[in-house]
């Protein structure tokens, strides 16, 4: 167990609809970052935040925004899904910024768009 | 952004040591190379991490070149349990994460 949590495990849901993914780093983690798997694309990193601010993009879609709150959970949220959009979707954190700390991924949610 | 590149699979035999090799010929100066892994149906986890010097920890070794341009992850005695898919990943000095497409290893009893 990583410490870090994340729900729903699965959600599916129909095209054109939007769904808000949630991630709570583990205890004292400032920073948090938000991935996608999917079978064709592989891993691919989509944003991260650090106390609160945004502090880089990765390949995230315009269509998908996150926000990381006060308590220093962050929603990832995916707006007019597309059929693509289905894949797992991983949230990490981390202690501090920086290339020196390692990261803790949560066990993911899957998300299904029909 | 850099890249990565690494080989699509490897095989190794139980309890033989086994080299995980990654590319990333575009990395600057800054960059930070991790090696994590990730078994069935989990999430990431972290093996280890470096920026110039070969480092070893419980899991496994680093070694990068000189050149920083690639680096080999090392498990010194392979076990059943170490079959996984292994990503090689750069760590920006500006925040951003580049995960290559990861090798998936296997390991033969």
């Amino acid at each position: 167990d990583s410490g870090v949590t994340q729900t729903p495990k699965h959600l599916i849901t129909a095209t054109g609809q939007r769904v808000t993914l949630r991630c709570s780093p583990r205890s004292g983690d400032l920073s948090v970052y938000w991935y996608q798997q999917s079978l064709d694309q592989g891993l691919q990193f989509l944003i991260h935040y650090y106390n609160g601010e945004e502090r880089a993009k990765g390949n995230i879609l315009e269509r998908f925004s996150a926000q990381q709150f006060p308590d220093l959970h962050s929603e990832l949220n995916l707006s007019s899904l597309e059929l693509g959009d289905s894949a797992l979707y991983f949230c990490a954190s981390s202690a501090q910024r920086g290339g020196i700390h390692e990261q803790f991924f949560g066990p993911g949610t899957r998300l299904t768009v029909l | 952004d850099a890249k990565t590149t690494q080989p699509n699979s490897m095989e190794s035999n139980e309890e033989e040591p086994v080299h995980l090799p990654c590319n990333h010929s575009t990395i600057s100066g800054t960059d930070y190379i991790h090696w994590y892994r990730q078994l069935p149906s989990q999430g990431p986890e972290y093996v280890i991490h470096g920026l110039t010097s070969n480092v070893n920890n419980r899991m496994a070794s680093l070694a990068i070149a000189e050149d920083r341009k690639s680096s080999t992850l090392i498990l010194h005695r392979a076990t059943l349990r170490d079959a996984a898919v292994y990503y090689c990943i750069l760590k920006t000095s500006y925040d951003k994460v580049i995960f290559g497409p990861g090798t998936s290893l296997s390991v033969i009893p």
